[in-house]
């Protein structure tokens, strides 16, 4: 099983800051990884799918680099309603894919 | 636009059973795998089944494998997860979404499922 690790577990950020979040895999994934976003009681939704391809209306501030086992999500001038959750997905061994434990952004 | 809706959640037993429902509008529902993805509450992102477009091809995570069975009605543009056997560890906000390429492009709202005694 491909465990991802994202890191931080919570930021505490001030508007139009830049904000990086990390995603590490157990072991080499391509670039198989995608991003999700969600807001308190919504449900997640895609932001940046094969490691650094955005989802169709997704802001330009939201990008996505890396491959093999480490990755970065990046957002480029926080607004307030980027409040989130940040899961990153890699979908390696799809069907079972898995899950990074989340990485929680609080706006200042 | 892409709609998924779920139905279905509630309060059971444990060792009771759920059937869940997800309805979906604004795709044509036979062309695309899908898949049941659950999150207890606080906590992450859980991946629990996935159906192939025709429903041939169907795979489950360990901690389900056996207690859950997912399939689909493409007539009625609908996919669905028997669960049995459940447990309070089964407590979760059980979401579907499209299986596009390899990744899950659209998310129903989710439906809530209380085991608890």
């Amino acid at each position: 099983e491909i465990v991802l690790t994202q890191s931080p577990d919570f930021q505490s950020v001030t508007p139009k800051e830049k904000v990086t979040i990390t995603c590490r895999a157990s072991q080499s994934i391509d670039r198989s990884l995608h991003w999700y976003q969600q807001k308190p009681d919504q449900s997640p939704k895609l932001l940046i799918k094969y490691a650094s391809q955005s989802f169709s209306g997704v802001p330009s501030r939201f990008s996505g680099s890396g491959s093999g086992t480490d990755f970065t999500l990046t957002i480029n001038g926080l607004e307030p309603e980027d409040a989130a959750t940040y899961y990153c997905h890699q979908s390696s061994t799809l069907p079972h894919s898995s899950f990074g434990q989340g990485t929680k952004l609080e706006i200042k | 636009q892409v709609q998924l809706v779920e139905s279905g959640g509630g309060l059971v037993k444990p060792g009771g059973s759920l059937r869940l429902s997800c309805a979906a509008s604004g795709l044509t529902f036979s062309d695309y795998y899908m898949t049941w993805i659950r999150q207890a509450p606080g906590k992450g992102l859980d991946w629990v089944s996935y159906i192939s477009n025709s429903g041939r091809t169907i795979y489950y995570a360990d901690s389900v494998k056996g207690r859950f069975t997912i399939s689909r009605d493409n007539a009625k543009n609908s996919l669905y997860l028997q669960m049995n056997s459940l447990r309070v560890e089964d407590s979760a906000i059980y979401y579907c979404a499209r299986v596009f390429s390899n990744f899950f492009d659209y998310w129903g709202q989710g439906t809530l499922v209380t085991v608890s005694s």
